[in-house]
């Protein structure tokens, strides 16, 4: 079975431009969660949506946003880019069941410059 | 606010000298301490779920343990391959809904030398 998909895989982006980030999740898996890993750090809580709803949000700024679509795929947008945004950016489905394991993609690597 | 440290930064083993890593945890109840194995550049494996205090589990030379202060990884007479950094996090109990926010601790970086 494939695991969880991101798209790209690496991102080089301005000051101030605005990027788009997707993740498709593992089939029938019907929660997704967002993080973001600056190096040397664990990662950061972002999102999480359920059946397209946003069930928990991190403690990140508005520029962020996200969306789950009804395939149960999910985008992450972040407007006004700025240096500190650079970080690997990981996306996570879960089923979810009373478990709630998170399976993690292979990231988008975010560079701005 | 739910908090993990884990301890140490970085350990360097030879292969074969086994040794543990430590998780330790703040959490308004937990609902689940999860162990993931991260390489470079790479998304975290899931290894490991434990519920709670006094559980064990094990797949092939690692074995998590959880009490109600921390958690173990012991690795037994580790190789090369298990070079990685290991992530501990919980999630805590949100009343019986779907939400399911992880809080990382910062990672232990292994490097096992032949």
């Amino acid at each position: 079975d494939a695991g969880v998909t991101q798209s790209p895989t690496h991102l080089i982006k301005t000051r101030g431009q605005q990027v788009t980030l997707r993740c498709s999740p593992i089939s029938g898996h019907k929660s997704v969660s967002w993080y973001q890993q600056v190096l040397g750090q664990g990662p950061q809580f972002i999102f999480q949506y359920y059946e397209k709803e946003e069930r928990g949000r991190g403690n990140f700024p508005d520029r962020f946003s996200a969306r789950q679509f009804p395939n149960y795929s999910s985008e992450l947008n972040v407007n006004a880019l700025l240096l500190g945004d650079s970080a690997l950016y990981l996306c996570a489905s879960s089923l979810p069941t009373s478990t709630d394991t998170q399976y993690f993609g292979p990231g988008t690597r975010l560079t701005v410059l | 606010e739910d908090q993990v440290t884990q301890s140490p930064e970085a350990l360097r083993l030879q292969e074969g000298e086994s040794s543990s890593l430590n998780c330790s945890y703040t959490v308004s109840g937990l609902r689940g301490l999860f162990w993931y194995r991260q390489d470079p550049g790479k998304g975290p494996e899931f290894l490991f779920t434990l519920y709670s205090a006094g559980e064990e589990k094990e797949k092939e030379r690692l074995k998590a343990t959880l009490t109600k202060k921390e958690s173990f990884l012991h690795i037994t007479a580790p190789k090369p391959e298990d070079s990685a950094t290991y992530l501990c996090a919980v999630q805590a109990d949100a009343g019986g809904t779907s939400y399911g926010k992880l809080t990382f601790g910062q990672g232990t970086i292994l490097t096992v030398h032949p």
